[in-house]
């Protein structure tokens, strides 16, 4: 069984600090990383794929992928009380290209 | 346009119902998913299929039966189902390969009393 690991926090920031939020995966050979936000009682949102060592960034956002100790994470800059919301890490199965595994999410508080 | 549109958004049916839900994504997308998440939960996936045909049932209750009539559209057809099928139910697409995203849907909260 393929596993996806967050720690469900909450983590709580201050409005204007960097939040970063984590992700492990089992799968050595998973290839394709996905963060998702959700509001409470709203479907998931896309926020950021990254498929390739290193940092990503969209904006406030950058994603870092580490393949060798297999972690992803995502930081978000400026955090902003509207962020606040479970985010999820979904992994893409490598020989499956069809199936998306997901994290059970982590709490986001920003607070004002 | 990334927007998956699902019907109805709410819905809430008697355990002797029959019930349908519907997904439509025009994005020329061929994997097509549903998903099933609890309160509190992350999305457990339910079934996906891959060119109008299902590659996955996660081993899913026969009470819930799926159906993809065409490349655009996705229905989950509910017959006798639990009070603990109460739930909010998501569709998704995506490009069948490759390093794809899923898109989700708007989800539909059933309520099974």
């Amino acid at each position: 069984q393929k596993e996806v690991e967050q720690n469900s926090g909450p983590l709580s920031v201050p409005e204007g600090a960097i939040a970063s939020l984590n992700c492990t995966y089992s799968d050595r050979g998973s290839q394709s990383f996905f963060w998702y936000r959700q509001y409470s009682g709203k479907s998931p949102e896309l926020i950021m794929f990254i498929y390739s060592n290193g940092d990503k960034e969209d904006g406030r956002f950058t994603a870092q992928l580490n393949k060798a100790s297999q972690y992803v994470s995502l930081l978000i800059r400026d955090s902003q009380p509207s962020d606040s919301a479970t985010y999820l890490c979904a992994v893409k199965e490598e020989n499956n290209f069809n199936k998306f595994y997901f994290g059970s999410g982590t709490k986001l508080n920003v607070k004002p | 346009d990334t927007e998956v549109t699902q019907t109805p958004k709410h819905l809430v049916m008697g355990m002797t119902n029959k019930k349908s839900l519907k997904c439509e994504q025009h994005m020329g997308h061929r994997a097509m998913y549903w998903y099933k998440q609890k309160a509190k939960k992350p999305p457990e996936l339910m079934f996906v299929y891959s060119y109008e045909k299902l590659s996955i049932n996660e081993s899913v209750p026969s009470r819930f039966s799926p159906e993809c009539p065409n490349s655009s559209l996705l229905n989950l057809h509910l017959h006798a189902l639990q009070p603990e099928d109460s739930a909010l139910y998501l569709c998704a697409s995506s490009q069948d390969q490759g390093y794809t995203e899923a898109f989700f849907g708007q989800g539909t909260r059933l309520t099974v009393v």
